[in-house]
């Protein structure tokens, strides 16, 4: 079946505590994202991956770093949380179409983070 | 950078009413795209617009492109309560990842 998963599902942290959230799909998707989803703001990406060791910043990707060994895996790395890092995050996977466009974007189950 | 403005953010309407969201680009698309998300769900791929002007339907749903490629909605014909949650859009440049609208999200009143 086709999937991204997300892990954890559920976590609650305190400030400052480096934490690790994973990502991983199974459709050989050359594009990973990751974004958060806050009330009111919609889904605002932090990093995205266009290939395997080919990282770029997304609109908020302060706090934030992603790392790309794999072509499965894309994690979400908080150095140093904060309680502003509290939110709802997604890894999103796609593959790419003629010309470079994304394809249909697959996400997964999503995390909810609490940094107190 | 790339900018997605979608309105309305909210929209409450009774069973059987008609429903529209729009969505705005900065930029020039290569494609737009439109998702659902239901409540506590993740967001799900509903269709993908590449051409100028196209409309595609998918039952009571019309997604529309405009002919500058700037511009889409999205439609729902008699909404009905299974219609309930939070309708993005997702601009593609085509050089980059994915940049989704703030949303809009629908509440149907039975």
């Amino acid at each position: 079946e086709a999937q991204v998963t997300q892990n954890p599902r559920y976590l609650i942290t305190v400030t400052g505590k480096k934490l690790t959230v994973t990502c991983s799909q199974n459709m050989n998707h050359e594009y990973m994202s990751w974004y958060r989803q806050d009330p009111g703001l919609g889904l605002r990406q932090i990093y995205y991956s266009m290939n395997v060791e080919v990282t770029d910043k997304g609109d908020v990707p302060e706090g934030y770093k992603v790392s790309r060994k794999e072509k499965r895996n894309f994690p979400l790395i908080l150095e140093s949380p904060s309680p502003n890092q509290t939110s709802l995050y997604f890894c999103a996977s796609s593959s790419k179409g003629r010309g470079g466009d994304n394809t249909e974007a697959f996400f997964g189950q999503g995390t909810r983070l609490t940094v107190v | 950078g790339q900018q997605v403005m979608q309105i309305p953010q909210y929209q409450h309407v009774q069973e059987g009413e008609d429903f529209t969201t729009y969505c705005n680009s900065s930029t020039t698309l290569s494609n737009i795209q439109w998702y659902k998300q239901r409540p506590g769900g993740h967001p799900v791929f509903l269709i993908q617009l590449v051409k100028s002007g196209e409309v595609k339907k998918q039952k009571r749903l019309t997604f529309q492109f405009g002919e500058a490629k700037k511009n889409s909605s999205l439609h729902i014909t008699a909404t009905q309560t299974t219609d309930v949650g939070t309708y993005f859009c997702a601009a593609d440049t085509g050089r980059r990842a994915l940049t989704f609208g703030s949303g809009t999200r629908l509440q149907v009143q039975p």
